[in-house]
């Protein structure tokens, strides 16, 4: 079975720009979470929608935002890029919202803003 | 709140010693712990989590953690390090009720010397 996927791999975009990343979960997953990495640290969580519906959001400014869509499919867009959002931002999918479903990651988007 | 600290950003071994990678967490509720391992240019992938249980968890590829209470640590051990076990490791704690978001540590980097 296919793991979750996320195109694209790398992009680099120019500050004031906007972007959108993709994210397909594994088959049957129903729930789909984004995080941020930043060089050198840990994850940090941006997002987490189930059935559709926003379930957790963490401490990242409105210009992020989220949507799932029926085929629990994600996209995650960022407005007006700033150099500090350059990261990776991974995707991460788990059959449901709660704390005992195992989350898995896929390969993550580089972000590159110039 | 909850947080995580990982002790050494950094820890290198000779191949076939021990590994200890060291993770102290804080939480007011009852948390849900877990150890991610990142090779390079490659999203995270799930070693082992504690939900609970038993408090000595085994993961895949040999690596065990032990959940201490006391000590607020979950503490990760490989008896003999291989070469392919170099890779950046996470921490991460979740708790019931927070919607499965995970909270990273800064992560360590584990080097293998021949």
């Amino acid at each position: 079975d296919a793991g979750v996927t996320q195109s694209p791999t790398h992009l680099i975009k120019t500050r004031g720009q906007h972007v959108t990343l993709r994210c397909s979960p594994i088959s049957g997953h129903k729930s789909v979470s984004w995080y941020q990495q930043v060089l050198g640290q840990g994850p940090q969580f941006i997002f987490q929608y189930y059935e559709k519906e926003e379930r957790g959001r963490g401490n990242f400014p409105d210009r992020f935002s989220a949507r799932q869509f029926p085929n629990y499919s994600s996209e995650l867009n960022v407005n007006a890029l700033l150099l500090g959002d350059s990261a990776l931002y991974l995707c991460a999918s788990s059959l449901g919202p709660g704390e005992t479903y195992e989350q898995y990651f896929g390969p993550g988007t580089r972000l590159t803003v110039t | 709140a909850q947080s995580v600290t990982q002790l050494g950003s950094h820890v290198s071994v000779s191949e076939g010693a021990l590994v200890l990678l060291r993770c102290n967490y804080s939480s007011s509720v009852p948390p849900y712990l877990f150890w991610y391992v990142q090779y390079p240019n490659q999203g995270l992938q799930l070693l082992l989590k504690y939900t609970s249980a038993a408090t000595l968890v085994k993961g895949i590829n040999g690596f065990e953690a032990e959940f201490k209470k006391s000590e607020t640590s979950f503490h990760l051990t490989k008896p003999s390090a291989h070469m392919s076990d170099a890779a950046e490791y996470f921490c991460a704690v979740t708790s019931s009720g927070n919607t499965g978001k995970l909270i990273f540590g800064q992560g360590t980097t584990l080097q293998v010397k021949p």
